[in-house]
């Protein structure tokens, strides 16, 4: 059974700091993971897709890795500002369209 | 133009009533999602639609139906509505393929619904 975990829940870090937030799941047997912000009472917005062929992908400010044999995804945000503040969520495509989300992480950049 | 739209944004109702939420996407996607966020922010896909056709429909109680009448839209009709029920439904959609963008999802803006 798929799991995906995200360390750590919660993070506070002050404007301009360079950050690292982790995914993992259990079953490496993924179409693709993707990664989303979440604002207070509002959608998802899809950040980065990588799909499983692919080690990285990178938009702005945002990286995010994959490591599919040892069931890992990193999304690293730089020089971080006060507007990134929000939920991140990352989110495994498995087989059958069933996604499995992990539980968040929590990001308040201090100004 | 919204890509993914969800009506009504907030649903307030009594234990016991039946309700529907609308969901319709613009994208031209052939495959259609239902989420609930429950109390604590977690997300768990309810069903997908793939072309019309039910694909996956993750342990829930059979008083949720989801009904799609053409690739564009996925509406999800409860009955006897249950204090447990309350929660954030997202609707989602994604394009099948190969390419590097392939099923990449789209969320709408949830409906927030309450029952009393």
């Amino acid at each position: 059974k798929q799991e995906v975990t995200q360390i750590p829940a919660a993070l506070s870090v002050p404007e301009g700091e360079n950050l690292v937030l982790n995914c993992s799941f259990t079953d490496s047997a993924i179409y693709n993971l993707q990664w989303f912000r979440q604002d207070p009472g509002k959608g998802l917005t899809s950040l980065l897709l990588i799909q499983s062929s692919q080690r990285e992908q990178t938009s702005g400010r945002l990286n995010a890795s994959l490591d599919k044999s040892s069931g890992r995804s990193t999304l690293y945000i730089a020089a971080s500002q006060p507007g990134d503040s929000a939920t991140y969520l990352c989110a495994v495509l498995a087989g059958g369209f069933k996604t499995i989300f992990g539980a968040g992480t929590r990001l308040f950049v201090k100004a | 133009d919204t890509a993914v739209s969800q009506t009504p944004k907030y649903l307030v109702t009594q234990m016991g009533n039946d309700k529907s939420i609308k969901c319709e996407q613009n994208l031209g996607h052939d495959t259609m999602y239902w989420y609930k966020q429950d109390s604590k922010k977690f997300l768990k896909i309810m069903f997908s639609y793939n072309n019309k056709e039910l694909i996956i429909n993750e342990t829930v109680p059979n008083r949720f139906s989801p009904k799609s009448p053409d690739k564009a839209h996925l509406n999800l009709h409860i009955n006897s509505l249950e204090l447990g029920d309350s929660a954030v439904y997202f609707c989602a959609s994604s394009q099948g393929g190969t390419g590097g963008n392939s099923y990449e999802q789209y969320f709408g803006p949830g409906t927030r619904l309450t029952v009393t």
